[in-house]
């Protein structure tokens, strides 16, 4: 049973263009949501985060939105370049769980942004 | 800092035989988890560790794979005897203690293609 979902496999854009990579959640005890970018050949490494008494956390180019009622969060890349292209895999904590650090990821949407 | 180390990066190996993995946190971080990633199923936790100690190995898929952290800077996944769908990419990541920020932020090593013949 996943717990963190991201349904779209794949996602292709246009330079300059903005990014939208959408994520599910079904346990209500997630509390911290981070998003990982992943170039092949190389390990995941961070992106950005968003803790759930926030709807919304911005870093540049790079915007997370939070619906908790949803249970829904979704990654804005604005705009969009070629360099942005790899797999980006959203991934959910609780604070409850007495686990430190232990993160539930997605299986990933590949992002090619296309010149 | 050189960020987590994993070694090798790729490994050939034949069905049977026996495959070490071996990952070297971020000094002074406390927890370390060992992630495999296949295309099926994505980026799976096999077993993570809090201040050297096993805390949770039920993603271990089997009793033919075992991890160990003697240490806080170093640990070890093994295989043995390595099948034909173990293969896959095995990452190895830390994190700091509770205080650090941002929460809960895993920091991934380059990680170790394995390839079983």
């Amino acid at each position: 049973d996943q717990q963190v979902k991201q349904n779209s496999p794949s996602l292709s854009v246009q330079e300059g263009r903005i990014s939208i990579l959408n994520c599910d959640y079904t346990n209500s005890m997630f509390d911290y949501f981070l998003w990982y970018k992943k170039y092949p050949a190389e390990g995941p490494t961070f992106l950005i985060s968003i803790s759930s008494i926030k709807d919304k956390n911005e870093d540049g180019r790079f915007t997370v939105f939070l619906n908790k009622s949803a249970k829904h969060l979704s990654l804005h890349i604005v705009p969009s370049q070629p360099g942005d292209s790899a797999v980006y895999f959203c991934a959910a904590s609780d604070s409850y769980g007495g686990s430190q650090g232990n993160l539930i990821f997605g299986k990933g949407t590949k992002l090619s942004v296309k010149p | 800092d050189a960020g987590v180390i994993q070694s090798p990066r790729h490994e050939v190996t034949e069905m049977g035989q026996e495959v070490t993995l071996r990952c070297k946190p971020i000094s002074g971080h406390n927890s370390l988890f060992w992630y495999r990633q296949t295309m099926m199923r994505g980026l799976e936790l096999l077993i993570y560790f809090n201040n050297n100690v096993p805390i949770d190995d039920s993603g271990m898929p089997e009793d033919r794979f075992s991890a160990k952290m003697p240490n806080a800077s170093f640990s070890t996944l093994k295989i043995q005897p390595s099948e034909p769908r173990d293969s896959a990419v095995y990452f190895c990541a830390s994190t700091g203690p509770p205080s650090a920020s941002p929460r809960d932020t895993q920091y991934f090593g380059p990680g170790t293609r394995l390839t079983v013949l």
